[in-house]
């Protein structure tokens, strides 16, 4: 699983209260990245980051903001959360693989359930 | 940005049949195409990956097949099973660190 890991795993909450996702991975990978899936989407990129303090956006970063203040958390707020928001959320980090599939490879972490009212 | 199309959106086959879906990119620059498996309520997890320099990979009953010129690549599973039931996502990337996916193929595999 890469170390990666996930919290909350579920969250339910109110349209307008904020909320914070949480990525952390234990390998101290450089990359990290925030995805969210919807049926008929795919997965889509919300915001990436390529090492502390470096984030960048996505193709979906309308709504939400990262912050990475130290290598293994990678943390995703929804300042005043919408219904347009209730999905699964995935964090994701890249690492260079030693056998089998190619380099740099993105790998994925348990996900969260949100879920806004 | 790149985009990526996927197709079909669902696969129903017999088991022991091969499944075939297709992937098209937008960006000619793009050089690395992996495929990822679902199973439900799971992680998407990454099954085989080609890159642009290489025309077809394959491991075990899985391989991946790339066409540059008509940007396109697809996935093949022969010898289809049950655990083979699940949701494919393919993705695109012109550097790598940025993946593009597509929408996702539900597979099938009936008894």
């Amino acid at each position: 699983d890469a170390g990666i890991t996930q919290s909350p795993r579920h969250k339910v909450t109110e349209t307008g209260t904020p909320v914070t996702l949480r990525c952390h991975q234990t390998e101290n990978h450089r990359y990290m990245y925030w995805y969210r899936q919807d049926p008929g989407h795919g997965l889509r990129l919300i915001h990436y980051s390529y090492g502390v303090k470096d984030t960048d956006k996505g193709e979906v970063s309308d709504g939400y903001s990262v912050s990475r203040s130290k290598t293994e958390d990678f943390l995703l707020t929804l300042e005043s959360a919408t219904s347009s928001q209730t999905s699964v959320y995935f964090c994701a980090i890249s690492l260079r693989h030693t056998s089998g599939a190619s380099q740099e490879t993105q790998y994925f972490g348990p996900g969260t359930r949100l879920l806004v009212l | 940005g790149e985009n990526v199309e996927q197709h079909p959106s669902t696969l129903s086959v017999q088991e022991g049949d091969s499944a075939v879906i297709k992937c098209t990119y937008s960006d000619s620059a793009s050089n690395y195409f992996p495929w990822y498996k679902q199973e439900l309520g799971k992680r998407p997890q990454l099954i085989i990956d080609i890159r642009s320099n290489v025309g077809e990979k394959k491991d075990q009953r899985i391989a991946v097949t790339l066409n540059k010129t008509a940007k396109h690549f697809s996935l093949h599973i022969t010898e289809t099973q049950p655990e083979d039931s699940a949701v494919y996502f393919c993705a695109a990337s012109f550097n790598d660190y940025k993946l593009s996916f597509g929408a996702g193929t539900t597979v099938t595999v009936r008894a």
